[in-house]
Order: structure tokens, then C-alpha cells, then sequence
């Protein structure tokens, strides 16, 4: 099946800084590659995806890179805020339709 | 409107016991999941429901029954809890199998004596 690496656990910025997450992939027929958000307490959160025939998508201060022949994807968030800070997951859906998640990520914005 | 609801939030049992999470969506999905949060592994499925009176095993299944009751409403059952069941469960749901989105639940935190 699948396999989801995620890096790094944890990340720590100044706010206004950039963060970048990174995710890698087994799969090669993989697809889809969403990515969540989940703060304290709440459930995980979309706030991004993208498809396996494009390359780059951009969402205000977020974007989403895809690389399909390195099997890798990356989370970037610019001007981060506190409001930013959270676990963030990165998941693959494979031809079967089922989700495999990344270990997460812990993103702190220092005021 | 609500998404999707768990019950309950927390829940203590002592091994040996057994519960049923409840989760019950009104955004007319066809699919709904079980999920397990342990620390360092991320979220990974222990059944899903691709639609009304289907249910298919996911990649951790061992342990739990589940029942999709009606459109709404899809349960997990521990027959007979164990520590190793300690863990947060997130209950989601998608229009359809297909549909890649997927809108969760706020989670049940479950420990096991």
C-alpha cells in the first residue's frame, strides 16, 4: 500500500516568516494530495489539495507544489500569523480511493 | 449547521468493556469513515461505509464492528476494549467514495485501563 513520510515533526517561525512542510510518497498512481489543518481539540481541516496533473496551486497566503517524478509535495505558507499555528497533515489517495496521512506536522507562530 | 457530530467527547473504560462511538452528519453524505489518531502515525482508517447498508474494512480493523444505521448515521463498536484501543477517534464523511473531500468530526478521546 501507500506510505506517507512527513517532514518535519515540528516547526517553529517568526511571524511573517515562511513555512514549508514537506511530504513524500510510495505510490506512483497516487492522485490526489490534500492538505489539512487541525487545531486544538477540533477535527482536521482541509485547506488545500492538489491534483496529480498539476504542478503548483495557490490559495492567498498558501500554496501547494507537486513534484510527481521525485514522488514529493510541499506545503508552503507565507506571511505566517499566529492563527497559523497548528498540526498540519499532508495525505495521498490512491487508485482505490483511500486516504493515507502523513504523520503531521506542529507549526508554532512566535508573535 | 452542525457537519459532523461525535458522541462522546471523552471516555474512559476499563479493559474488557465495551462502547459504541456514535456520528451523525446532515450534509446528505453518501460515505462515512472511522478514523484512529495515535501520536507519530497520523490518521489511518479502520472502516468506512462507500454508501447506505455497505460497510468495507480499512487498514486497521481489528477490534472494531461498525453499523451504518441510516444515510445519517454510521457507528464504532469495541466489543471488548484494550489499552492498545487508547487513541482519538475521528468520524468523517465525503458526498461519495470518489469524492476526495472529506469534513471530520471534532473527535473522540478514548483511554483504555
Amino acid at each position: 500500500g501507500e506510505n506517507v513520510e512527513q517532514h518535519p515533526s515540528t516547526l517553529s517561525v517568526q511571524e511573517g516568516d515562511s513555512a514549508v512542510i514537506k511530504c513524500t510518497y510510495s505510490d506512483s498512481a497516487s492522485n490526489y494530495f490534500p492538505w489539512y489543518k487541525q487545531e486544538l481539540g477540533k477535527g482536521p481541516q482541509l485547506i488545500i489539495d492538489i491534483r496529480s496533473n498539476v504542478g503548483e496551486k495557490k490559495d492567498q497566503r498558501i500554496a501547494v507544489t507537486l513534484n510527481k517524478t521525485a514522488k514529493h509535495f510541499s506545503l508552503h505558507i507565507t506571511e505566517t500569523q499566529p492563527e497559523d499555528s497548528a498540526v498540519y497533515f499532508c495525505a495521498a489517495m490512491d487508485t482505490g480511493n483511500q486516504f493515507y496521512f502523513g504523520t503531521g506536522t506542529s507549526l508554532t507562530v512566535i508573535p | 449547521n452542525a457537519g459532523v457530530t461525535q458522541t462522546p467527547k471523552f471516555q474512559v473504560l476499563k479493559t474488557g468493556q465495551s462502547m459504541t462511538l456514535q456520528c451523525a452528519q446532515d450534509m446528505n453524505h453518501n460515505s462515512m469513515y472511522w478514523y484512529r489518531q495515535d501520536p507519530g502515525m497520523g490518521l489511518r482508517l479502520i472502516y468506512y461505509s462507500a454508501s447506505e447498508g455497505t460497510t468495507d474494512k480499512g487498514e486497521v480493523p481489528n477490534g472494531y464492528n461498525v453499523s451504518r444505521l441510516n444515510k445519517r448515521e454510521f457507528s464504532l463498536r469495541l466489543e471488548s476494549a484494550a489499552p492498545s484501543q487508547t487513541s482519538v477517534y475521528f468520524c468523517a464523511s465525503s458526498e461519495r467514495r470518489a469524492n476526495e473531500k472529506l469534513f471530520f468530526g471534532s473527535g473522540t478521546q478514548l483511554s483504555v485501563l
